[in-house]
C-alpha cells in the first residue's frame, strides 16, 4: 500500500488564491522530504528539500517566497503556493526519505497534486 | 556531468511479451531507483538497488555497479504495465544528493 500520501489530489483554484498542499508519510519517520513539481510530458523538476525541523533548501529559480514550505514533523511537510497564477498550474509531487521495514534511506513517493490556476 | 539515460524512449508491446527497459549513468552512484508513472500522474515507487538483482511479482531488476547500468524486467507484460518508467538515480558522494532522473520510457502493452 501507499507510503506517502498527498492532499488534496487535485486542485482548482482562481488567480491570487493561495493553495496548500499536504504531504504525509504514513509508516515511517521521514527525515527528509522533496518537493517536485512536473510539468506535461516532462522529467520531475526538484524545488526544494526540507529537513524535519529546520528550513528549506530550494533550487536555483525557485521562489521561496513563492512556494512556502513547513516540514514540522517527522510525517508532515506542506507546500503552500501563494498568490498562484496559471503559469503555477502543474503536477506537484512530494518525496519521502527514511528508515523503513529495516530498509535505510529509501525515498518513497506521494501520489501528487494537480493544480489548475483559472 | 552527472547524467541517467534511458532506453528506449517508447515501447510497443503485445500482452504476454518479455519487456527490458533500460538505464545507464555516467559516474558512481550510490542508489537507484526504478519508478512507475501512470497516466494519471501518480508515482510508484518500484525498487531501490545499490547493487545485485531484486524481484517483485513479475517486475525483476538488476544493476550491474562496474558497467553502470540497470535493467527494468517486465515478464508476461499485461495492459495495466503500460506507463512510463523513470530509472532515477543517487551519485556519489553518499545519501545527501538529490535523485537525477531519466527522461523516462513510455511503454504500451496491446491486446
Amino acid at each position: 500500500g501507499a507510503v506517502v500520501s498527498q492532499h488534496p489530489s487535485w486542485v482548482i483554484c482562481k488567480s491570487g488564491t493561495s493553495v496548500k498542499i499536504e504531504c504525509r508519510s504514513l509508516d515511517f519517520q521521514a527525515t527528509t522530504m522533496f518537493w517536485y513539481r512536473q510539468f506535461p510530458k516532462q522529467s520531475l523538476m526538484l524545488m526544494a528539500t526540507s529537513n524535519e525541523g529546520s528550513k528549506a533548501t530550494y533550487e536555483q529559480g525557485v521562489e521561496k517566497d513563492k512556494f512556502l514550505i513547513n516540514h514540522a514533523s517527522l510525517t508532515l511537510s506542506t507546500l503552500t503556493v501563494t498568490s498562484a497564477h496559471p503559469e503555477d498550474s502543474s503536477f506537484y509531487i512530494c518525496s519521502a526519505r527514511g528508515n523503513r521495514d529495516g530498509k535505510y534511506n529509501e525515498q518513497f513517493f506521494g501520489p501528487g497534486t494537480r493544480l489548475t490556476v483559472l | 556531468k552527472n547524467e541517467v539515460e534511458q532506453s528506449p524512449q517508447n515501447l510497443t508491446a503485445q500482452e504476454g511479451e518479455f519487456i527490458t527497459i533500460n538505464c545507464s549513468y555516467s559516474v558512481g552512484i550510490s542508489a537507484l531507483h526504478w519508478l512507475q508513472q501512470h497516466p494519471g500522474g501518480g508515482i510508484v515507487s518500484l525498487f531501490m538497488l545499490s547493487s545485485g538483482k531484486k524481484k517483485h511479482g513479475r517486475l525483476i531488476a538488476t544493476i550491474n555497479i562496474q558497467e553502470k547500468h540497470s535493467s527494468l524486467h517486465i515478464t508476461a507484460s499485461h495492459p495495466r504495465d503500460s506507463a512510463v518508467y523513470i530509472c532515477a538515480v543517487r551519485f556519489c558522494p553518499g545519501t545527501a544528493s538529490k535523485l537525477t532522473f531519466g527522461t523516462g520510457t513510455r511503454l504500451q502493452v496491446t491486446l
